[in-house]
C-alpha cells in the first residue's frame, strides 16, 4: 500500500524558514517524480514543485522561486520541501503526492498534509 | 500560466441527480486534464486521468469528456457519497495548475 506521511509543519513568522518532509513507502520511491501541493485554509489547490526521479530536475510555482527548495533522498525515500523567507501567504496545508507512474502530471496518492502558519 | 475555469462555482442536487461540472482551459492543453474529488478534512482524490480514463477503483457513475479547452465531468446518478468538492487539473504545462473548484451540495 502506497503511504505518504508528511511532517515538519508548524508555526513560524514571516522571514523564517521551515523544512518540510515526506516519508514514502510501498512502493518504488526511486522511480517516480514526486511533487508538493499547497491549499490555503479554506482555498483551493496550488501546485508548488515537483522533481524527477533522480533529483536533477526541479520546477517550481513563480511564486516560490528562490525562496523554496525540493529535494529528496532515494536511500532513505524521502522527499522535503525547504522554505524560506516566508511570507503570511504561504500559510497552507502541504501535501506531498507522488506522480502518476507514466510521469503524467497527475496524482494518484497524496499525504494526509502539515500545516505551515506563517505569521507574528 | 494556463488558466483553469470551473462552473458553476457551488451546485446543489439531489440524490439520484444526474450531474455536470464543465471546466475551460485558456488554451489547449489536449487531453492533459485529471479531476479529483476533496472532503472536508481530506486529502484529494483522483477520479479522472487523461480527461477520460477512470482511476481504478472509482465507481462508474464518474465519467469525464472533451479535449482541447473544454472539458466535463459528469456523475449519472449522485450518491450520498459524492457531495465534496470537485477540481479540474491540468498537466499539459508548467505551472500545473487547477481550476477554483465546484462545491456539489445537497438540496
Amino acid at each position: 500500500e502506497v503511504q505518504l506521511v508528511e511532517s515538519g509543519g508548524g508555526l513560524v513568522q514571516p522571514g523564517g524558514s521551515l523544512r518540510l518532509s515526506c516519508a514514502a513507502s510501498g512502493f518504488t520511491f526511486s522511480a517516480h517524480w514526486m511533487s508538493w501541493v499547497r491549499q490555503a485554509p479554506g482555498k483551493g489547490l496550488e501546485w508548488v514543485a515537483n522533481i524527477n526521479q533522480g533529483g536533477s530536475e526541479k520546477r517550481y510555482v513563480d511564486s516560490v522561486k528562490g525562496r523554496f527548495t525540493i529535494s529528496r533522498d532515494n536511500a532513505e525515500t524521502s522527499l522535503y520541501l525547504q522554505l524560506s523567507s516566508l511570507r503570511a501567504e504561504d500559510t497552507a496545508l502541504y501535501y506531498c503526492a507522488r506522480v502518476a507512474s507514466d510521469g503524467s502530471g497527475y496524482w494518484g496518492h497524496w499525504g494526509q498534509g502539515t500545516l505551515v502558519t506563517v505569521s507574528s | 500560466d494556463i488558466q483553469m475555469t470551473q462552473s458553476p462555482s457551488t451546485l446543489s442536487a439531489f440524490v439520484g441527480d444526474r450531474v455536470t461540472i464543465t471546466c475551460r482551459a485558456s488554451q489547449s492543453i489536449s487531453s492533459w486534464l485529471a479531476w479529483y474529488q476533496q472532503k472536508p478534512g481530506n486529502a484529494p482524490y483522483l477520479l479522472i486521468y487523461k480527461a477520460s480514463s477512470l482511476e481504478s477503483g472509482v465507481p462508474s457513475r464518474f465519467s469525464g469528456s472533451g479535449s482541447g479547452t473544454e472539458f466535463t465531468l459528469t456523475i449519472s446518478s449522485l450518491q450520498p457519497d459524492d457531495f465534496a468538492t470537485y477540481y479540474c487539473q491540468q498537466y499539459n504545462s508548467y505551472p500545473v495548475t487547477f481550476g477554483q473548484g465546484t462545491r456539489l451540495e445537497i438540496k
